[in-house]
Formats: C-alpha cells, structure tokens, sequence
C-alpha cells in the first residue's frame, strides 16, 4: 500500500492564482482531512470528509473548496491564492471514528506551497 | 472550544538525558490522546496512543505516556534521548462524543533537539 499521497510535494503561486491540491489514500478509509501547519501554531484542520460525496469545515476553512467525488480522493482548492496560505499542507485519513482501535490519522507527505 | 497546550516551545537536551514533553486538553469528557512526531522533512508519524486501560502508554522507539485524567494531562517521557530524537512532537486529542466526528485537535508543538 502507498498509504496516503499527495501532489504535487512544492508550488509556488503568485497572488490571485488558483490551483488544487490531491491527496489519495488506498486504505478505503471513510474519512479524509485537510490540515495546514506554521510554524508556531501546529497544525490546523481545514475541511474535512465524513465519506464520499460529503465535506465539512474545520477550524480555519476561509478561502479553501473541498471536493470529495470519489472515496479515495480529497481535493483541496485555492480559488484565489493569497500570501498568508504559504504554508505546508497536510492530508491524513482514518479508517472509523467511533472509539476502537481504528482512530489513528495517517498523515501524507505534505505539500508545501509559497504565494508571492 | 478545545483546546490543547504543550508548554514547551522548544527544548535542547544532551544525548542520554531525560525527556518530558508536557501537554495539558481541556475537554473535559472521554478523549483519544496521541503523540505524533516530525523528523525533518518529514510527515507527521504517530509515536503512541492511549484510548482506555491502562493510562501508561508505551510506543515506539523507547516513548511512553501517561494519561493523568484528573491534570487533563497526557505527558511524554523517555529515559534517555539519542541525537536521531531530534524532530518536532506534537500532542493530539480526539473528543471521544459529539459532532468532532474524529477531528484532532492538535496543540502548536515542541520541537526537540538532542546534542550528541
């Protein structure tokens, strides 16, 4: 298994542009989550999945679409990119959120995004 | 709101010294508790995890924990650190009940550096 992957790894955008980040899981996991880390602030959901044709927002979700067509699919928009999304951006998914075992978040490699 | 505090920024240890990373929640019902730890460069892996039975914890790479639930506490210790701790560690929980449907709230982390 791959796990969780996410492309593309570096971008940079200038201010007003758009652009849309993939994160894939082969895990059949039900839920996905977007998180954005800086420095200082630990990381911070954005939206997240509950299953396939559902989104929710999360803590800091202002300026960012989700989109999750198919069940191993999350997708995260930026309609117009903005200097304070430079970031690092995280997908995780997990398998169940009820109180066994299977809670763990896997966590992708990341993306790391500059807006000038 | 929840909220998750880890009280060290940044910590700097010899090699073979004690480590203890503090992390305070406030919920105050049935939580998950994770450590999840970032070696540079690196997504995010879980270190250990505590959902029930006994509060101590172990996980990989010689990590422990100890869920103190009446200090909201879940605090991370090793004996003894190697130069390969370096890395940035962050405490997670997960309200067991309500509508949070499997979100971590993270706290802002602390980054590690052993000295060899």
């Amino acid at each position: 298994n791959a796990g969780v992957t996410q492309t593309p790894k570096f971008r940079v955008l200038k201010t007003g542009q758009s652009m849309t980040l993939l994160c894939a899981q082969d895990m059949n996991h039900e839920y996905m989550y977007w998180y954005r880390q800086d420095p200082g602030m630990g990381l911070r959901l954005i939206h997240y999945s509950v299953g396939e044709g559902t989104t929710a927002k999360g803590e800091v979700p202002d300026g960012y679409n989700v989109s999750r067509l198919k069940k191993q699919n999350f997708l995260l928009g930026l309609e117009s990119a903005a200097p304070s999304q430079t970031s690092v951006y995280f997908c995780a998914s997990s398998y169940s959120t009820g109180e066994g075992p299977q809670e763990t978040q896997y966590f992708g490699p990341g993306t790391r995004l500059l807006v000038l | 709101a929840q909220s998750v505090s880890q009280h060290n920024h940044h910590v700097i240890l010899s090699e073979a010294a004690s480590l203890e990373l503090g992390c305070n929640y406030s919920y105050g019902g049935t939580v998950n508790l994770f450590w999840y730890v970032q070696y540079p460069g690196q997504h995010l892996q879980l270190l250990l995890k505590y959902f029930s039975g006994d509060p101590l914890v172990k996980g990989i790479k010689g990590f422990e924990a100890e869920f103190i639930k009446s200090k909201f506490s879940f605090n991370l210790r090793k004996p003894s650190v190697q130069w390969s701790d370096t890395a940035e560690y962050f405490c997670a929980v997960r309200p067991g009940r309500g509508s949070t449907l499997g979100r971590l709230y993270f706290g802002r982390g602390t980054q590690l550096t052993v000295w060899p």
